[in-house]
């Protein structure tokens, strides 16, 4: 079956320590993405990446790392420098060449900091 | 910059009831507009999309939308509700040109009590 697999679904950290989301593809696509989703404030992108070895910066992405080395795969790493990490983090990705830009999402990992 | 606008944040209904759930958007040019579901421990999956064509979309489960383009709307309904349609909706807009990021509204919680 293809899809966006996320691991762990939740992940517990402390204050201060780096942590290293994972995302993974088996769809083909091209673009990936990185949301993260609070109550009462929908997703908000933190990086994307249309092409392998680029990606750009979303609306909230300081504190927040991303690389992508293979298509498949579009790691996140949540640095001691944002000052509220514990929310849920969402992976999507989408086909350039589709011209839609529907994106498909994967199961979330739910991050507490403390 | 594009925003998306959803004013109902929580909304209870009894089953068979009607649903309709608001959705603005700014901005002028050409757009593509879906509706997102999040069902209580599942994954973001597309409702429905619209990109040209019948402004009336019809998507899974009975839902449907109609795009306003006057109105810069784009409301999501469903005649009759069922308990399963409990879950939180998400609006979302992309321009029509090229590749853009999505942009989400902050959702509407949806309680459908049987």
């Amino acid at each position: 079956d293809g899809g966006i697999t996320q691991s762990p679904k939740y992940l517990f950290r402390k204050e201060g320590q780096n942590v290293t989301l994972s995302c993974e593809q088996n769809l083909n696509h091209d673009a990936m993405y990185w949301y993260r989703q609070d109550p009462g404030q929908g997703l908000r992108l933190i990086y994307y990446s249309q092409i392998v070895n680029d990606f750009q910066k979303g609306d909230i992405a300081e504190g927040y790392s991303v690389s992508r080395e293979k298509k498949e795969s579009f790691p996140l790493t949540v640095t001691s420098a944002q000052k509220n990490p514990t929310a849920f983090y969402l992976c999507a990705s989408s086909s350039r060449t589709s011209g839609t830009y529907e994106q498909y999402f994967g199961p979330g990992t739910r991050l507490t900091v403390t | 910059a594009q925003s998306v606008s959803q004013h109902n944040h929580h909304v209870i209904l009894s089953e068979a009831a009607s649903l309709e759930l608001g959705c603005n958007y700014s901005y002028g040019g050409t757009v593509n507009l879906f509706w997102y579901v999040q069902y209580p421990g599942q994954h973001l999956q597309l409702l429905l999309k619209y990109f040209s064509g019948d402004p009336l979309v019809k998507g899974i489960k009975g839902f449907e939308a109609e795009f306003i383009k006057s109105k810069f709307s784009f409301n999501l309904r469903k005649p009759s509700v069922q308990w399963s349609d409990t879950a939180e909706y998400f609006c979302a807009v992309t321009p029509n040109t090229g590749f853009q990021k999505l942009v989400f509204g902050t959702g509407t919680r949806l309680l459908v009590s049987p």
